[in-house]
């Protein structure tokens, strides 16, 4: 069981050009997440996906493209890198619903960390 | 909207000594209330969470208490270790529509020194 795995660790990428950032998970979950992690900012929302077939914006999502692949696989494009964008990336899942009035908690993959030069 | 503030940091303490790490929301509703620890060059996992005013979650010694009154959600530990030193985030869930989301606070980093 290996979790949230993403692909890849590290990505140097000059201004304007494109990449995916690939995130699966083995535990059968509903719902993954795209968060964007800033020095002195938390970690903030990019893209969510409450189902299979379904996609919506977070709080940060301009300059990202998300797919929903399958229940396992939910990938993040940039199709334009600009310098801004440089940030550690992190996938999440979750287990959609609630456990009686206790809502599941998130798992996180290990990061990709991107710099945009 | 819903938000986060937790203390800023860095926070450094020496071994065996007392952590607080303060943690204030707002938001509508009764969220549910977490902490987040990542350790150097890690993701995020959960420290423990509560879902309920007086609710107090604990783990690897690590208490924090549900205060609605108070709108808190404070992080202790009596006695921290070397390998506790990591970035703690508090953090609450909001619902968007069934997949709910967590809102962070800005992270605080704690050194321990030995």
């Amino acid at each position: 069981n290996a979790g949230v795995t993403q692909t890849p660790k590290f990505q140097v990428l000059k201004t304007g050009q494109s990449m995916t950032l690939q995130c699966a998970q083995d535990m059968n979950h509903n719902s993954m997440y795209w968060y964007r992690q800033d020095p002195g900012m938390g970690l903030r929302l990019i893209y969510y996906s409450a189902s299979e077939g379904t996609t919506d914006k977070g709080e940060v999502p301009n300059g990202y493209n998300v797919s929903r692949l399958n229940k396992r696989e939910f990938s993040l494009r940039l199709e334009s890198a600009a310098p801004s964008q440089t940030s550690v990336y992190f996938c999440a899942s979750k287990k959609a619903g609630t456990s009686g009035s206790s809502t599941y908690e998130q798992y996180f993959g290990p990061g990709t960390r991107l710099t945009v030069t | 909207g819903d938000s986060v503030t937790q203390m800023e940091g860095p926070v450094t303490l020496s071994e065996e000594a007392f952590l607080t790490i303060n943690c204030t929301y707002t938001a509508t509703g009764y969220p549910s209330l977490f902490w987040y620890v990542q350790y150097p060059g890690e993701g995020l996992q959960l420290l423990l969470k509560a879902t309920k005013a007086d609710d107090k979650g604990s783990n690897k010694g690590f208490e924090a208490t549900y205060r609605k009154e108070t709108t808190s959600f404070h992080l202790e530990k009596g006695s921290v270790q070397v390998s506790d030193s990591a970035v703690y985030f508090c953090a609450l869930s909001g619902d968007m529509g069934g997949s709910e989301k967590l809102v962070f606070g800005k992270g605080t980093k704690l050194t321990v020194n030995p």
